[in-house]
């Protein structure tokens, strides 16, 4: 069974600073993909970025960033230049590439950008 | 504009009731999907449908039941409320990746 580990409950980051939420999983698996969700207060969840685990590039939207390191089954998260509207929950999910397209999500990383 | 949307924001139901949340979504999406949330637990899918009429259970089905009549419909059904399923139920349908919805914060008193 597949599991996805994230080790930081809650993390804060200074205003236009970079921050990471750390992420990792377990599987057999060898093809699935990996994403983070953000989910601001009281307002709903929303994809961030994602990774298929075929691609060794790492995916990057804008401000974020991912370093995935398949060996690893490592999935972490970077922001950079952090804004106030990056204050939110993010969590890790994983999801297999054949079969019910169940995801497995993290438990979340509470992170809130300091003014 | 892809949108799921859930029939409340915030309900409160005594023990013993029947409750049920909905969830639409406009996609057309085949596969759609009940979560409930709670702190330091993560999202945990109770339920899952693949197609009308078709559903499997997620990790925590004991105490809950699904519906889906129509391909854009999936509802999430509590037989008799306990106060151990106050929580916030979260429904997302499944396209290139899994959009939710606005969530339906329950409380059982």
């Amino acid at each position: 069974a597949q599991t996805v580990t994230q080790s930081q409950p809650e993390m804060s980051v200074q205003e236009a600073e970079t921050v990471t939420l750390s992420c990792t999983y377990d599987t057999s698996e060898n093809n699935y993909y990996l994403f983070w969700y953000k989910q601001p207060p009281s307002r709903q969840m929303i994809l961030v970025i994602r990774q298929e685990a075929y691609k060794q590039q790492n995916a990057t939207e804008n401000r974020f960033s991912v370093n995935f390191q398949k060996a690893a089954k490592s999935f972490s998260l970077k922001i950079s230049d952090s804004q106030l509207g990056d204050t939110a929950m993010y969590f890790c999910a994983f999801m297999k590439l054949l079969g019910t397209y169940k995801y497995i999500f993290g438990t979340g990383t509470r992170l809130k950008v300091l003014a | 504009d892809v949108k799921v949307t859930q029939s409340s924001r915030y309900l409160v139901k005594r023990t013993g009731e029947k409750v049920f949340l909905e969830c639409v979504q406009d996609m057309d999406h085949e596969n759609m999907f009940w979560y409930r949330q709670d702190p330091g637990l993560g999202l945990r899918l109770i339920y899952f449908s693949y197609d009308v009429k078709m559903k499997e259970k997620g990790d925590i089905p004991e105490g809950y039941s699904v519906s889906r009549e129509k391909k854009e419909r999936f509802s999430l059904i509590l037989e008799s409320a306990s106060t151990n399923q106050t929580s916030m139920y979260l429904c997302a349908s499944l396209g290139n990746e899994q959009f939710f919805g606005p969530g339906t914060r329950l409380t059982v008193l």
